[in-house]
């Protein structure tokens, strides 16, 4: 069964709004979380790192004030697509390692955000 | 720069039919190489996942192999289903990386057509 969850699955929402991606790790606890994004056709593209207790790693490009990540809990992350634009419609999925599985990257299952 | 290229980017093959996916990388050293498979509109899932020293690995109708040596891993799909139709991404995890960063190929869409 899955082992990192998201919520939503899929958005909608007008553009200037906010929207906000949960990603949880079940039956398991991660200090860290990654999120991408996944334009069609194409492959996953690391955005920022989610650590818990402290400010995520943001990848080069990616703008901060933007993507809020918040690391709530040791199963918890959150993204937050402030004020989103058309160009911010995308997949965004989230990846949470295992250390009882030697680390390997368990992925949700995205959530896709659409922006009118 | 850690690169992963895959090849082909999409193949359309007839059900029941062999193919095989390849992967060459940049990334020395690596911790491990694995492929997932990513249905549409779904988040990618595990398939394999191989140490440096590993050559091989399968998972059902899904081989894997690898070659550190020349950088080179496959991905061999036996008596394809129309549910082997996703994209396979071929994944690459540095060694001695804290952060666990990945590296990804960008994909080979697979369809398998009636």
């Amino acid at each position: 069964g899955a082992v990192v969850s998201q919520h939503p699955s899929r958005v909608i929402c007008k553009s200037g709004t906010s929207v906000k991606i949960e990603c949880r790790s079940l039956d398991f606890q991660a200090t860290t979380m990654f999120w991408y994004r996944q334009f069609p056709k194409q492959s996953l593209m690391l955005m920022a790192t989610s650590n818990e207790g402290s400010k995520a790693t943001y990848e080069q490009g990616v703008e901060k004030d933007k993507f809020l990540i918040n690391h709530a809990s040791l199963t918890l992350s959150t993204l937050t697509v402030t004020s989103a634009h058309p160009e911010d419609s995308s997949f965004y999925i989230c990846s949470a390692p295992m250390a009882r599985e030697l680390n390997e990257q368990f992925f949700g299952p995205g959530t896709r955000l659409t922006v009118l | 720069k850690n690169q992963v290229e895959q090849s082909p980017q999409s193949l359309i093959i007839l059900e029941g039919k062999n193919c095989t996916l390849q992967c060459n990388y940049t990334v020395s050293p690596f911790s491990n190489l694995r492929w997932y498979k990513q249905d549409t509109g779904r988040g990618p899932v595990s398939l394999t996942i191989m140490t440096f020293s590993e050559n091989t690995k399968s998972n059902g109708r899904y081989t894997a192999t690898l070659d550190a040596d020349t950088k080179q891993s496959s991905l061999h799909i036996t008596a394809s289903q129309l549910s082997d139709s996703a994209s396979y991404i071929c994944v690459v995890r540095p060694a001695a990386n804290a952060g666990n960063m990945l590296t990804f190929g960008g994909g080979t869409r697979l369809m398998v057509k009636p």
